[in-house]
């Protein structure tokens, strides 16, 4: 079945440091993959998302290429911030119509000053 | 954009009683909505996909008779956590899908934290 291998966390980076988190998937035909966060206490907002292969996804300084090649969809921010600090799921959505989405286990990240 | 609201965020409750959340979506319609499970630290468990106007579809290991979900309109769906116990004290989150958003995007809600006493 569909699935998405996010990098373990918890990951804890400076201010200003650059930001990857690595995400690969399984799944049949050509799944939509998505980004979403989740900041302490709330639910899941949708961070960026990308539908096809070579899409970039873009967000709030955030960016992830769908690479077919690969399987992959990694995040990456060049600076982050305090604020960033959150836990970040990568997901897909491998069929059309109302499906539900497949979600990595995430990663908490934590950004100190 | 897409909103969908869960409500209540909080509930405390007594091992034994039932517990009712609601997950709405407000500037859409929603015929099918999705219920996750959240453990401490863990990723979302998708435990059932609920259908406006018919039975709502379980993963596998969701006790049906359980976790109660209704989906009375194309706005509203209900999960009853039935004779609630301490094993079950989870943060419970719904999300939908706007038809007009495109791309398989979901929208969740922000979700309704359980304690069982």
């Amino acid at each position: 079945g569909d699935s998405v291998t996010q990098m373990e966390g918890p990951v804890t980076l400076s201010e200003e440091a650059f930001l990857t988190i690595n995400c690969t998937y399984t799944a049949t035909g050509y799944p939509s993959l998505f980004w979403y966060v989740q900041y302490p206490g709330e639910g899941l907002q949708l961070l960026l998302k990308a539908t096809k292969a070579d899409d970039k996804g873009s967000n709030k300084g955030f960016e992830a290429t769908y690479r077919k090649e690969t399987t992959s969809f990694h995040l990456e921010k060049g600076s982050v911030q305090v604020s960033d600090s959150a836990v970040y799921f990568c997901a897909l959505s491998s069929a059309s119509g109302n499906t539900p989405l497949v979600f990595g286990k995430g990663t908490r990240l934590s950004v100190i000053a | 954009g897409a909103v969908v609201s869960q409500h209540p965020s909080w509930v405390i409750c007594k091992s034994g009683t039932s517990v009712k959340i609601e997950c709405r979506s407000l500037d859409f319609q929603a015929t099918t909505m999705f219920w996750y499970r959240q453990f401490p630290k863990q990723s979302l468990m998708l435990m059932a996909t609920s259908n406006e106007g018919s039975k709502a579809t379980y993963e596998q290991g969701v006790e049906k008779d359980k976790f109660l979900i209704n989906h009375a309109s194309l706005t509203l769906s209900t999960l009853t956590v039935t004779s609630a116990h301490p094993e079950d004290s989870s943060f419970y989150i719904c999300s939908a899908r706007d038809p007009l958003s495109g791309a398989n995007v979901l929208t969740f809600g922000a979700g309704s934290r359980l304690t069982v006493l």
